[in-house]
């Protein structure tokens, strides 16, 4: 399995403000995806990164709130951008292992908190 | 359009006691399902999954899970639980959209509490 981190695990930002995550893995991964976590929620798919071309967003999410980066097969980046209280939640990026098992391997999350 | 439902937002169970948390899927093949569990201030661990072969799939920690097909379910069971199993499980079938993306379909999530 992928080993995943992620940078800041947490923060507490200020309404209007930007913030960037950052996904490292410990291989080389073509599939990653970001997601959010609201509060008591599941897990909704915002994009997926691929290394080499423009992320893909879900219905709902667009790039200009969400600016996304995969310069490389091991890196990747989210940016959040003019936040609101409505952005609070935690975001987590994950990897699909290769092979076509469409397995998930997930990092341990950024947890954002705007007031 | 596929979806994932289970139905049970909360569960507890005393220590010992055998545990199954339910999972019902709507997907136009055969699917690609996982159980994942996420414990308090952590990511998303992934307990087993199925994708083809033996319906009864084993996975980490003593858990097991059923695909069956006719009841379109993915049921995850543990004999006897133990209270670091306290934690929040989600069920995730997949792919779906356009190509062969990877992209999964989680569950609302089932929280589990373990009574002493």
């Amino acid at each position: 399995s992928a080993v995943i981190s992620q940078k800041p695990s947490r923060d507490i930002c200020q309404r209007g403000t930007s913030l960037t995550i950052q996904c490292q893995v410990d291989s080389q991964v073509t599939m990653m995806f970001w997601y959010r976590q609201q509060p008591g929620q599941s897990l909704t798919l915002i994009a997926t990164a691929n290394q080499g071309s423009e992320a893909t967003y879900e219905s709902g999410f667009v790039i200009d709130k969400f600016p996304i980066s995969r310069p490389n097969l091991t890196f990747s980046t989210l940016t959040v951008s003019n936040m609101s209280p409505e952005d609070s939640s935690i975001y987590l990026c994950s990897v699909e292992r290769e092979g076509g098992t469409h397995e998930q391997f997930f990092g341990p999350g950024t947890r954002l908190t705007v007031l | 359009a596929q979806s994932v439902t289970q139905p049970d937002i909360h569960i507890t169970v005393s220590e010992g006691a055998s545990l199954e948390l339910r999972c019902n899927y709507s997907y136009g093949a055969t699917p690609y399902l996982f159980w994942y569990v996420q414990s308090p201030g952590q990511g998303l661990q992934l307990l087993l999954k199925y994708f083809s072969g033996d319906t009864l799939v084993q996975g980490i920690k003593g858990f097991e899970a059923e695909f069956k097909r006719s009841q379109s379910s993915f049921n995850l069971r543990k004999p006897s639980v133990h209270w670091s199993d306290a934690a929040e499980y989600f069920c995730a079938v997949g792919p779906y959209g356009s190509g062969n993306t990877g992209k999964l379909i989680f569950g609302q999530g089932t929280t589990l509490q373990v009574k002493p």
